[in-house]
């Protein structure tokens, strides 16, 4: 019964590489978010996407890319990673409609880079 | 540039006393101000939230005051407890952005 959940929780990977990480909600929510937790513990807002409409923060690099098979879920593809990508995902999601927008977070997926 | 500056880094906070975290923002299309509690190998959760037509909210030990002349807010955790010991990030949205700008975070230590 968890509403937002990811798959690895967690990925150690090399240099170079290219990989994935799954994330469903089963809240009925139409808006999907990718985070980015570094090291220090900052949060960082990477995409925001609803109903086909993908809104990326300029300063992803363009070797992150979201793809969402349906409006339960929002995969995050990562190509050719480096080093400064090990850092904490989270996945969110949100009902655009209600009145306070809440955002709930899955548990995280830790990504390592060797 | 950073939108949403928190304060302090971390705090102890004896158990029985009252523990306050303050954020302030800089863009004042801004209308939806969140607080989330993440402990250690988990998701942040949200905590309690406010929108800026009012100045204080109540949730049990939780109360976010929010000054929008000043641009800021604070949460203040009543009779803190050690079950409260976690990170605390402060956050905001508006301006037609559907995703949270957080503060940096405050690792909060309660002590019994």
């Amino acid at each position: 019964d968890t509403a937002v959940s990811q798959t690895p929780k967690y990925l150690v990977t090399q240099m170079g590489n290219d990989k994935s990480i799954k994330c469903e909600q089963n809240l009925g929510h139409d808006t999907m978010y990718w985070y980015k937790q570094d090291s220090k513990k900052f949060l960082k807002i990477m995409f925001s996407y609803n109903n086909k409409e993908l809104i990326i923060n300029e300063t992803v690099p363009n070797r992150f890319s979201p793809k969402s098979p349906d409006k339960a879920h929002l995969n995050l593809h990562i190509n050719s990673l480096e080093l400064g990508d090990s850092a904490v995902y989270f996945c969110a999601s949100s009902k655009r409609t209600s009145i306070y927008n809440e955002q709930f977070f899955g548990p995280g997926t830790r990504l390592t880079v060797l | 540039q950073q939108q949403v500056k928190q304060s302090p880094q971390s705090l102890i906070v004896q158990k029985g006393g009252i523990s306050i975290i303050n954020c302030a923002y800089e863009n004042t299309a801004f209308d939806y101000f969140p607080w989330y509690q993440q402990f250690p190998g988990k998701g942040p959760a949200l905590l309690i939230a406010i929108r800026p037509d009012v100045s204080e909210k109540k949730e049990g030990r939780f109360t976010i005051s929010f000054n929008k002349s000043a641009k800021q807010f604070s949460l203040h955790i009543m009779d803190s407890q050690p079950g409260d010991s976690a990170t605390y990030f402060c956050a905001a949205k508006g301006g037609g952005a559907d995703g949270l700008t957080f503060g940096k975070g405050t690792h909060l230590i309660i002590q019994p």
